[in-house]
């Protein structure tokens, strides 16, 4: 079975601090993706990567990087987090070939206060 | 612009009904491939079924099926006598090449949540 881990269920930050976000995947997937779910807004693409050190943005990538040193770890990094950044995020890992599934995290509830 | 349209924001039914979760996408692409996936309250997202624009034969897994049909651009997915189990939030989704690497992006539906009682 594919295993996509996030590093936290719950996490809760204060405005203004450096927020780093983890997800390992076991699979040796190409791609990994990070995604913010919010009510009624479905899943919104932050950022994706293609390849080791390589990063492209999504649909929503402002006040957000990330980092890909390798293969199999993602990580998001909320630079200065801020209140609006309160939300469910998901890792997700897929290979290569078109059309393949992504295969999703346990997600992370950040709250920032 | 892709687009997935999930109209049913909440069903509630008695277990052991059947019931269809109706899902409705655009895209411009020829091909392109179609998910479900369910989100159950513990939050992971599971993948249940992939479907490419070539195939639309439809597909039966035990209680799950899923009925693709290009003509009304729609892939429906029925769950047959329902369990409390299947309670979760049910989503749909549209994969478009983003020509990045290999790298395909899915476009989501708003998720249909379905609350099965006893």
């Amino acid at each position: 079975d594919v295993k996509v881990t996030q590093s936290s269920r719950y996490l809760v930050k204060r405005t203004g601090e450096k927020v780093f976000l983890e997800c390992v995947q076991d699979m040796d997937h190409e791609n990994m993706f990070w995604y913010r779910q919010d009510p009624g807004l479905g899943l919104r693409l932050i950022y994706f990567s293609y390849d080791v050190k390589m990063k492209e943005k999504g649909d929503i990538p402002e006040g957000y990087s990330v980092s890909r040193e390798k293969k199999e770890r993602f990580s998001l990094i909320l630079e200065s987090a801020s209140t609006n950044q309160t939300s469910m995020y998901l890792c997700a890992s897929s290979f290569g070939q078109a059309g393949q599934p992504q295969h999703f995290g346990d997600g992370t509830r950040l709250s920032i206060l | 612009a892709q687009k997935v349209t999930q109209a049913q924001t909440e069903i509630s039914v008695v277990e052991k009904e059947d019931v269809t979760l109706d899902c409705v996408y655009e895209t411009r692409d020829t091909t392109y491939y179609l998910f479900w996936y369910k989100q159950p309250p513990s939050g992971e997202l599971v993948f249940l079924i992939r479907r490419n624009s070539f195939d639309e034969q439809n597909e039966i897994s035990g209680r799950y099926s899923w009925n693709f049909q290009k003509s009304t651009s729609s892939f429906n997915f029925t769950i047959t006598a329902s369990q409390v189990v299947d309670s979760a939030v049910y989503f749909c989704a549209l994969s478009e090449p983003l020509f990045i690497g290999t790298a395909s992006k899915l476009t989501f539906g708003t998720g249909t949540r379905l609350q099965v009682t006893l």
